[in-house]
């Protein structure tokens, strides 16, 4: 079975441009959360989505959207990109059904996105 | 807020031996799941072990095993007879809130010497 695939591996951007990342789950999962990992803050969730719809947010702007469609795959948008912006984003997917052991995420490769 | 410390930003360990990791999580949940996960400098982010709340019994998976106790909050790693393909970051974490949002602990870089 295929793991968790998110595309590109590496981006370079400039400070207000926008970028989108994907990420395929694994077959049969059907939540897909997104997270951001910087040497300050951390690992901080950004969002999840569950039968294309967003179930759970974090604290991030507005400037960070996403979206998942009906075969589960999903993107994650960032607008306006700022400096701070530059960070390893990881994908997981999940079952997703409460809290039991079919909600034990699985992680990408992530992507290492660079705002210059 | 849910939060989850570690309090070790650095650990090392002898090849062959045992080392502890350390976790504390604040929780108002009765229903959650803790995990450690590990980031070898890959970024890979891998499952270790996994501890259901309700199961009073401490989870292991080969060298990994888990100090579970509820009351005090806390939740900490053992890995016996330490490998050089361990050393990586290790990360607590609580899955919170109905799933699909994992609370991460700031991480424990573990290296091993040979």
């Amino acid at each position: 079975k295929a793991g968790v695939t998110q595309t590109p591996r590496y981006l370079i951007k400039t400070r207000g441009q926008q970028v989108t990342l994907s990420c395929s789950p694994i077959s049969g999962h059907r939540s897909v959360s997104w997270y951001q990992q910087t040497p300050g803050q951390g690992l901080q969730f950004l969002f999840e989505y569950f039968s294309e719809t967003q179930r759970n947010k974090g604290n991030f702007p507005g400037r960070f959207s996403g979206r998942q469609f009906s075969n589960s795959r999903s993107e994650m948008n960032v607008s306006t990109l700022e400096l701070g912006d530059s960070a390893l984003y990881l994908c997981a997917s999940s079952l997703g059904q409460g809290i039991t052991a079919k909600n034990i995420q699985y992680f990408g490769a992530g992507t290492r996105l660079s705002v210059l | 807020a849910q939060t989850v410390t570690q309090s070790q930003p650095e650990m090392s360990v002898q090849e062959a031996e045992t080392v502890t990791l350390s976790c504390t999580y604040d929780t108002s949940e009765s229903d959650y799941y803790l995990f450690w996960y590990k980031q070898p400098p890959s970024r890979q982010m891998i499952l270790v072990i996994r501890q259901e709340a309700y199961k009073q019994q401490n989870a292991t998976e080969n060298r990994f095993s888990v100090n579970f106790q509820k009351a005090a909050k806390s939740f900490s790693l053992k890995i016996s007879d330490s490998q050089l393909g361990d050393a990586a970051m290790y990360f607590c974490a609580e899955l919170y809130n109905q799933g699909g949002k994992l609370i991460f602990g700031q991480g424990t870089e573990l290296s091993v010497k040979p």
